[in-house]
């Protein structure tokens, strides 16, 4: 049981390039989550879902996209990365009383 | 809407010493309360949860915090801390109804010294 799985850990983009951070998670949990954390702050709801299928806004989506095809898997995608977006993101899954959450993907913007 | 204000950024205190992580909520609907903990580069575990019921909660490596709903204030406590401890804790409220999104305070580093 891997819990919440997140790749790549590490990743340096240039601006205007684009990538998808991935998330799986084995725990058969309707909901996830993708956050973002910056320096000092607190974690910052990007986007979520209740299922397979239902996506939708958190606090700060601008600039993000996501997708949800199965239960398992809750890609994240950015388009012409920004400086902005330098960043610790964090995926979560989630039961009714707590949430789960990945090692976090460590994304750099230059 | 919900907000968390945890009141110190940072704590420093001797190991052994007891310690309490200070938070406060406000929401105009009725929320689940949770610390989580993040040790240097990894990402956050669930210390502790308050659901319902009695409003002194226990959680991993002897933690506990008390649910007072006149205060709206969710504090953390330990009676004696360990090196090992030295972390960042973050309180966070989600609704009872709905995606249970998390909103997060800013986090308070506790930093045990020798």
């Amino acid at each position: 049981n891997a819990g919440v799985t997140q790749t790549p850990k590490f990743r340096i983009l240039k601006i205007g390039q684009s990538m998808t951070l991935q998330c799986t998670q084995d725990m058969n949990h309707n909901y996830m989550y993708w956050y973002r954390q910056d320096p000092g702050m607190g974690l910052k709801l990007i986007y979520y879902s209740v299922g397979a299928g239902i996506t939708d806004k958190g606090e700060v989506p601008n600039g993000y996209n996501v997708s949800r095809s199965t239960t398992e898997d809750f890609p994240l995608r950015l388009e012409l990365a920004a400086p902005s977006q330098t960043s610790v993101y964090f995926c979560a899954s989630g039961s009714l009383s707590a949430q789960y959450f990945g090692p976090g993907t460590r994304l750099t913007v230059t | 809407a919900q907000s968390v204000t945890q009141l110190d950024s940072q704590v420093p205190v001797f190991e052994e010493a007891p310690v309490e992580l200070r938070c406060n909520y406000s929401s105009s609907v009725s929320v689940y309360l949770f610390w989580y903990v993040q040790y240097p580069n990894q990402g956050l575990q669930l210390l502790l949860k308050y659901l319902s019921g009695s409003t002194l909660v226990k959680g991993i490596n002897g933690f506990e915090a008390e649910f007072n709903k006149s205060q709206t204030s969710f504090h953390l406590r330990k009676p004696s801390v360990h090196i090992s401890d030295t972390a960042e804790y973050f309180c966070a409220v989600s609704e009872w109804e709905g995606a249970q999104k998390l909103v997060f305070g800013q986090g308070t580093r506790l930093t045990i010294n020798p």
